[in-house]
C-alpha cells in the first residue's frame, strides 16, 4: 500500500532553533515534494527531489532512498517560518501523488 | 512568477445547487489539478488534466466533474452540491514531465466552500 507518514504532527520552537521535519514512505518513488502552507490556505512548492540533497536559503531537504525517508530542515528558524509543511510522494508503481497530513510548525520570538 | 488564480476565496452554496469553481493559470502549463483538503486527511486529488479537453479521475472523483476548454482554465463542477462537499478546494498547475506528478506544482490560494 502506498503510504506517506510525517512526524511530528505539531512542532513548536523558539526563534533561532534548528528544525527537522520527517517524512517516511512505503515503497519506491519517482519524486518527493515538500510544500509549505501558510494560514489562509496558499501552498508553495519548496522542493522536489528524487535523490540527495537540495538547499534554498535556510531550508534544506534530504532524501535517503534506501531508508525511504526524507527530512526538511530549517536553520535559524524565524516566526515567519510558522506554517504547515507537507510532504507529498509520487509512487513509481501508480504514477499518483500521495500527500502526508502535514506538520504544523509554530516558531515563537 | 507563476500565477494560479482561483475565482473565489470563500463561497457559500445550498444543498442541490450546481457549483462552479474556476481556476486560471498564466504560465502555459500543460497539467492542471483539483484537490480538496480536509482536516486530518491531507490533500486528495479529485481530477487532473494534462491537455485541453483531456481529463483523468483522481482518488475521489465521485460527485464532481471538470472542464478544460482552454489550456489556461480548469473548472471544477459540483453537479448537485451536498454537505459532505464542504471543504477547502485547491487548484494547481505544472509543466508536463515524464510522469504526471514529477514537476513542481504551483497552487492557487484555495476556495473555502461551505454547503448549507
Amino acid at each position: 500500500k502506498n503510504e506517506v507518514e510525517q512526524s511530528p504532527q505539531n512542532l513548536t520552537a523558539q526563534e533561532g532553533e534548528f528544525i527537522t521535519i520527517n517524512c517516511s514512505y512505503s515503497v519506491g518513488i519517482s519524486a518527493l515534494h515538500w510544500l509549505q502552507q501558510h494560514p489562509g490556505g496558499g501552498i508553495v512548492s519548496l522542493f522536489m527531489l528524487s535523490s540527495g540533497k537540495k538547499k534554498h536559503g535556510r531550508l534544506i531537504a534530504t532524501i535517503n532512498i534506501q531508508e525511504k525517508h526524507s527530512s526538511l530542515h530549517i536553520t535559524a528558524s524565524h516566526p515567519r517560518d510558522s506554517a504547515v509543511y507537507i510532504c507529498a510522494v509520487e509512487f513509481r508503481d501508480t504514477d499518483k501523488l500521495i500527500f502526508g497530513t502535514g506538520t504544523r510548525l509554530q516558531v515563537f520570538p | 512568477d507563476v500565477k494560479v488564480t482561483q475565482s473565489s476565496r470563500y463561497l457559500v452554496k445550498r444543498t442541490g445547487e450546481k457549483v462552479f469553481l474556476e481556476c486560471v493559470q498564466d504560465m502555459d502549463h500543460e497539467n492542471m489539478f483539483w484537490y480538496r483538503q480536509d482536516p486530518g486527511l491531507g490533500l486528495r486529488l479529485i481530477y487532473f488534466s494534462y491537455d485541453v479537453k483531456m481529463k483523468e479521475k483522481g482518488d475521489i472523483p465521485e460527485g464532481y466533474s471538470v472542464s478544460r476548454e482552454k489550456k489556461e482554465r480548469f473548472s471544477l463542477i459540483l453537479e448537485s452540491a451536498s454537505t459532505n462537499q464542504t471543504s477547502m478546494y485547491l487548484c494547481a498547475s505544472s509543466f508536463l514531465g515524464q510522469g504526471s506528478f514529477n514537476q513542481p506544482q504551483h497552487f492557487g490560494d484555495g476556495t473555502r466552500l461551505s454547503i448549507l
